[in-house]
C-alpha cells in the first residue's frame, strides 16, 4: 500500500510550459524529500522540506510542504528537456527508529522540445 | 568518487540460481539502506542497517532474502533460489545518524537492474 499518491502518473509537456506535480497522504511526516530519477539510475536528491508550509527554490523548481506536513507539490517553471525523469515524493516519520523513506508512486515526465 | 557504489550494475540469472548484490556506502554514513523497485513504481523499503546490526526487515523480504553488513561498511543482499517475481532494480542507499528528531537525508546508489529469465 503506497501511503503518499503522487499526480498526475504521466506528464508530457512542450518545452517552456510550466507544471505542477502534486504529493499527497493522509499521513504526517516529519521531513519530505523530492527526488529525480532518470532511466537505470538511482534516484537524485533534489531537496528536503522539514517545516509545515516551507517553501524552498532550486532555480526553476520550487518546493512546498504543505501545512499540516501532509502534502507537498512541486513546480517548474519554463521546463526543459533536461528535465525529462521519474519525479519521485519521498517522506520520513517523526522519531522513526529507522529513518526509512516512504515513496511516492512517482511522476514520469516527458519534456518535448 | 565519494557516492553510495553499487555492483553489478547489471545482472541476468536462470531462475532458481543465487545471487548476491553488493554495496558500498559514503564512508561517513553508519545508516544503511536496501530497496526494491519495480518498473513504474516508487522505491520500496526491503531494510535497515545501523552500523553492522540489521534493525529492520520489511515483510517484502521473504526467507530467501538476507542481507549483512559485517564491518559496518559495506552491505550484501542475497537472494537465493531467484524466481522471475525477483525482477527488479534493487537500491542501496546510506545516510549519517539523524540529530535529535531531525530526519536525514538518504543518497542512492545507481543500483543493481535484476533479470530472472
Amino acid at each position: 500500500t503506497q501511503l503518499l499518491e503522487q499526480s498526475p502518473q504521466f506528464l508530457s509537456i512542450q518545452e517552456g510550459e510550466n507544471l505542477t506535480v502534486y504529493c499527497n497522504s493522509s499521513s504526517v511526516f516529519s521531513s519530505l524529500q523530492w527526488y529525480r530519477q532518470e532511466p537505470g539510475e538511482g534516484p537524485v536528491l533534489l531537496v528536503t522540506v522539514v517545516t509545515g508550509g516551507e517553501v524552498k527554490k532550486l532555480k526553476r523548481l520550487t518546493f512546498q510542504f504543505g501545512d499540516a506536513r501532509k502534502d507537498s507539490s512541486l513546480h517548474i517553471t519554463a521546463a526543459q528537456p533536461g528535465d525529462t525523469g521519474l519525479y519521485l515524493c519521498a517522506g520520513a516519520r517523526y522519531g522513526g527508529a529507522t529513518n526509512k523513506l516512504i515513496f511516492g508512486t512517482g511522476t514520469l515526465l516527458a519534456v518535448q522540445p | 568518487d565519494t557516492g553510495v557504489s553499487q555492483n553489478p550494475r547489471h545482472k541476468i540469472t536462470k531462475r532458481g540460481q543465487n545471487v548476491t548484490f553488493r554495496c558500498d556506502p559514503i564512508s561517513e554514513h553508519n545508516r544503511l539502506y536496501w530497496y526494491r523497485q519495480t518498473l513504474g513504481q516508487g522505491p520500496e523499503f526491503l531494510t535497515y542497517f545501523q552500523n553492522e546490526a540489521q534493525l529492520e526487515k520489511s515483510r517484502l523480504l521473504s526467507d530467501r532474502f538476507s542481507a549483512e553488513r559485517p564491518k559496518g561498511s559495506f552491505s550484501t543482499l542475497e537472494i537465493q533460489r531467484t524466481e522471475q517475481g525477483d525482477s527488479a532494480m534493487y537500491l542501496c542507499a546510506s545516510s549519517p545518524t539523524p540529530r535529535g528528531l531531525m530526519n536525514t537525508e538518504a543518497f542512492f546508489g545507481q543500483g543493481t537492474r535484476l533479470t530472472v529469465v
